[in-house]
């Protein structure tokens, strides 16, 4: 079935340092969505991503769709205490099949 | 998210008894799902539903049973049968099922002993 790996598990930045974390599946995507989940909270939903090359911005949060539609990454500039949580990937690979959650990445920012 | 409610927040029981999770929502979303979450992992699909009186299984369905006889509910039975059954368990909702965003819960966090 379809796998969605992410890397790093773990990340431990800086305060203002950058951060990434990058998405693959091992099948194409039609679409691609990012959560973030505090500690001790629920995911909630960022973006999602369906063309091939996209690229989006939310404020300090970029995101990108490959051109293969296979892979996908979030960019952090600057981090901040309050970008501390686990952001999780999530591909679709057809219409009406499921989402397929990655293993998310852990975000530790030290003031 | 305000619109979903997951009752109750911490939920413990022995082994060997079933156990039933609430989930209710108030967004009018046609389709809900429940997720599994294990310390430092992902989210996995246990079940999920499209519309009323029908559901489907997910990837570790296993030991877990549903219903959905109504819009707005979606409750999750662990049965005995579910080998390692303390987890965080999410519900979440969506406009339709596929590709739209899902809106999750609170979240039930369950401790079998």
């Amino acid at each position: 079935g379809q796998q969605v790996m992410q890397i790093p598990q773990y990340q431990h930045v800086q305060e203002g340092e950058d951060f990434t974390t990058y998405c693959n599946s091992s099948t194409t995507l039609s679409n691609i969505q990012w959560y973030k989940q505090r500690p001790g909270g629920h995911p909630v939903f960022l973006i999602q991503l369906v063309k091939s090359g996209e690229v989006k911005k939310q404020k300090r949060l970029t995101f990108q769709f490959g051109e293969a539609k296979k892979n996908s990454s979030l960019h952090i500039t600057a981090t901040q205490t309050t970008d501390v949580g686990t952001y999780f990937c999530a591909g679709q690979a057809n219409a009406g099949n499921m989402l397929t959650f990655g293993g998310g990445t852990r975000l530790m920012v030290k003031p | 998210d305000g619109g979903i409610t997951q009752s109750p927040k911490y939920l413990f029981r022995k082994e060997g008894q079933n156990v039933t999770l609430s989930c209710e929502q108030n967004l009018n979303h046609d389709a809900m799902y429940w997720y599994r979450q294990d310390p430092g992992q992902g989210l996995r699909l246990i079940y999920y539903s499209q519309i009323v009186n029908d559901f489907q299984k997910g990837d570790i369905a296993e030991g877990y049973s549903v219903s959905r006889e109504k819009k707005e509910s979606f409750p999750l039975t662990v049965t005995s049968a579910q080998k390692n059954p303390t987890a965080f368990y999410l519900c979440a909702t969506a406009f339709s099922a596929g590709g739209y965003e899902q809106y999750f819960g609170p979240g039930t966090r369950l401790t079998v002993t």
